[in-house]
Parts: C-alpha cells; sequence; structure tokens
C-alpha cells in the first residue's frame, strides 16, 4: 500500500523569501505525485504533477516541485512567497502500476503554510 | 457545469438519522471519487466510479455507506444510521479518465456534523 508523509505540520516564511514544503512517498514501483492546495471553505485545487521526464515540474501561481526517485521526495518550491499563498498544502501519489485502474490518491496530512509580510 | 457541484454544503443531523450527500461532476467526466476528510487529516479516498459502476469501493469504512452514480453523471453517497464519527467534509472529484495521471478536480465538499 502507498503511503505519503508530509513531517511538518506548519511552515512559516517571511514574504519575499523562498518556501520549502516537504514531502515523503513510498509507494509500489513508480509514482504519479501530486500537490494540492485547500483555501478555507474551498476544495482542494490541482498545483503541478509529476507524471515522467523532468524531475522539476512547474505549476500554478509560480509553484514548482523536485521528484527526487533515491530520497522518494517531491518537495514543494516556490522562490519568493507571498502572503496570499498562505494555506493548507496537500502531497499525494497513486502508483502507475494501476494504469487506467482509477487513480485512488493516497494524501498526506496536509502542511500549513504561513506568510507573514 | 464549470466545476464540480456539492450538495449541501453543511448538514447537520442527528445521531441515527440517514443522509444524502450529493455530487454533480463536470461534464464530460466518466470518472468520479468520493473522498472523506477528517478535522486535520488529509483526504481519505473512500468509493472511485467510472461510468455507473462503482469500480473500487475499498476505501468505505462499513456496510452503513453506499454510493450510487445511476446514469453516469450525478452521484449520491448515502450515509445509514450516522454516528457522530461520521462527522467529516466529505468531497467528491471528478476527472477526464481513469489513468493514474489524470487531475481530479475537487468540489468544495459538504460538511457533515453528527450531534
Amino acid at each position: 500500500a502507498q503511503s505519503v508523509a508530509q513531517p511538518e505540520d506548519q511552515v512559516n516564511v517571511a514574504e519575499g523569501n523562498p518556501l520549502t514544503v516537504k514531502c515523503t512517498y513510498s509507494v509500489s514501483g513508480n509514482p504519479y505525485l501530486f500537490w494540492y492546495v485547500q483555501y478555507p471553505n474551498r476544495g482542494l485545487q490541482f498545483l503541478l504533477k509529476y507524471i515522467t521526464g523532468d524531475n522539476l515540474v512547474k505549476g500554478s501561481y509560480g509553484f514548482e516541485a523536485e521528484f527526487n526517485k533515491s530520497q522518494t521526495s517531491f518537495h514543494l518550491k516556490k522562490p519568493s512567497a507571498l502572503v496570499s499563498d498562505s494555506a493548507l498544502y496537500f502531497c499525494a501519489v497513486s502508483p502507475t502500476m494501476n494504469n487506467n485502474a482509477g487513480n485512488m490518491l493516497t494524501f498526506g496530512g496536509g502542511t500549513r503554510l504561513m506568510v507573514k509580510p | 457545469g464549470a466545476g464540480v457541484s456539492q450538495t449541501p454544503s453543511n448538514k447537520v443531523t442527528e445521531k441515527g438519522k440517514y443522509v444524502e450527500l450529493r455530487c454533480d461532476p463536470i461534464s464530460g467526466h466518466t470518472a468520479l471519487y468520493w473522498y472523506r476528510q477528517s478535522l486535520g487529516q488529509g483526504p481519505e479516498f473512500l468509493i472511485y466510479f467510472q461510468g455507473t459502476g462503482a469500480a473500487d469501493d475499498s476505501g468505505l469504512p462499513n456496510d452503513r455507506f453506499f454510493a450510487v452514480r445511476p446514469e453516469g453523471s450525478v452521484s449520491t453517497l448515502k450515509i445509514q444510521r450516522t454516528e457522530r464519527g461520521d462527522s467529516a467534509v466529505y468531497l467528491c472529484a471528478s476527472s477526464l479518465g481513469s489513468s493514474g495521471a489524470n487531475v481530479l478536480t475537487f468540489g468544495a465538499g459538504s460538511r457533515l456534523t453528527v450531534l
């Protein structure tokens, strides 16, 4: 069975500074990896995904993530944080071996990002 | 519609009552998923539909939970004899296909409170 760990419940960063939100995963075979963001009283919004190819993936709102197979990590990064980036961030994984049997994502517990002015 | 629509947005019920939660996916999306998000946790998979059939219901916690999608579009999650532990936000998501690479688009969720 697959699992995702987000070791930090909360990350605090000053506006304009770089941010990193950590994610490690465990899955049989190769993974599909996703980051979603959740704002209060709103649904999860897709940020970016890793499927194959280049290990550095760029997504919405200036976010990017780096797939590291040897460390089984997929950390979310942004060069310069904005106050409006403050939200709850979720990392998720699904095994590629599912092929077309559905995308039953396994989510991490979430990391709250607080960007202070 | 433009997005995934879930109703009601909030539901308060008493222990032992029956509850239905509705999901209207993005038009044309054949895959539909239900997740449950308890306070302070990530979403947990409940059930996946491909078309009208439940392709994977391995996440349903017990036989009090049931979901249908009779015409391959709108889905209803049904909870019988609700318990206080069922209190959570129930999220619905849809995607264009059933590949693991497909992006899931989530609704805003239905917050269920069982008193």
